[in-house]
């Protein structure tokens, strides 16, 4: 079966960081897109950053140079740091599979807040 | 950045109606258009990939359609578990963009 777990969302300070992983199985999550979308809360979706083609990667202005998109192939594990967070970065966050985006995470959500 | 806006924003229905929804595109992005449905504490489900495939497993009521920049979603006969958010998503270019989403719900 093809699925995605995500992980590591908490409660962080405004400034913090933090280090979401998305496990994937059923699929190796190194052959197709793989993005990160939040949606915060009672809003809508937001697309946050892309990892495709063993690498090149691709970020919006909203988090460009203060989110970082990664993965490890051994692990078939995605991954996104999370750096210099603001209250305004709160949102539950899905990892994806596909440009079309076929399968979804459950999210894991991450609150800033002092 | 493309914009995608959507029509309408909700729209209230019955159980057996038709349905459309509208996504336009701020430019041309080919027919690089997936439709989404969202239920409440749920997460997002591909109901239409290429503006107008429809994904497995999606019943045959959904359908998407292409006319240059603008696409549309339609329910054909209105079922009660489809009452949700329905989003567009373009992935033409990046950053990829969604539209605002359109509630539908109950008359």
């Amino acid at each position: 079966e093809v699925q995605l777990v995500e992980s590591g969302g908490g409660l962080v300070q405004p400034g913090g960081s933090l280090r979401l992983s998305c496990a994937a199985s059923g699929f190796s999550f190194s052959s197709d897109y793989m993005s990160w979308v939040r949606q915060a809360p009672g809003k809508g979706l937001e697309w946050i950053s892309v990892i495709y083609s063993g690498g090149s990667t691709y970020y919006p202005d909203s988090v460009k140079g203060r989110f970082t998109i990664s993965g490890d192939n051994s692990k078939n594990t995605l991954y996104l740091q999370l750096n210099s967070l603001r209250r305004e970065d709160t949102a539950l966050y899905y990892c994806t599979k596909g440009a079309a985006m076929d399968v979804w995470g459950q999210g894991t959500t991450v609150t800033v807040s002092s | 950045d493309i914009q995608m806006t959507q029509s309408p924003s909700s729209v209230s229905a019955s159980v057996g109606d038709r349905v459309t929804i509208t996504c336009r595109a701020s430019q041309d992005i080919n027919s690089w258009l997936a439709w989404y449905q969202q239920k409440p504490g749920k997460a997002p489900k591909l109901l239409i990939y290429a503006a107008s495939s429809l994904q497995s497993g999606v019943p045959s009521r959904f359908s998407g359609r292409r006319s240059g920049t603008d696409f549309t979603l339609t329910i054909s006969s209105l079922q009660p578990e489809d009452f949700a958010t329905y989003y567009c998503q373009q992935a033409n270019s990046f950053p990829w963009t969604f539209g605002q989403g359109t509630r539908v719900d109950i008359k």
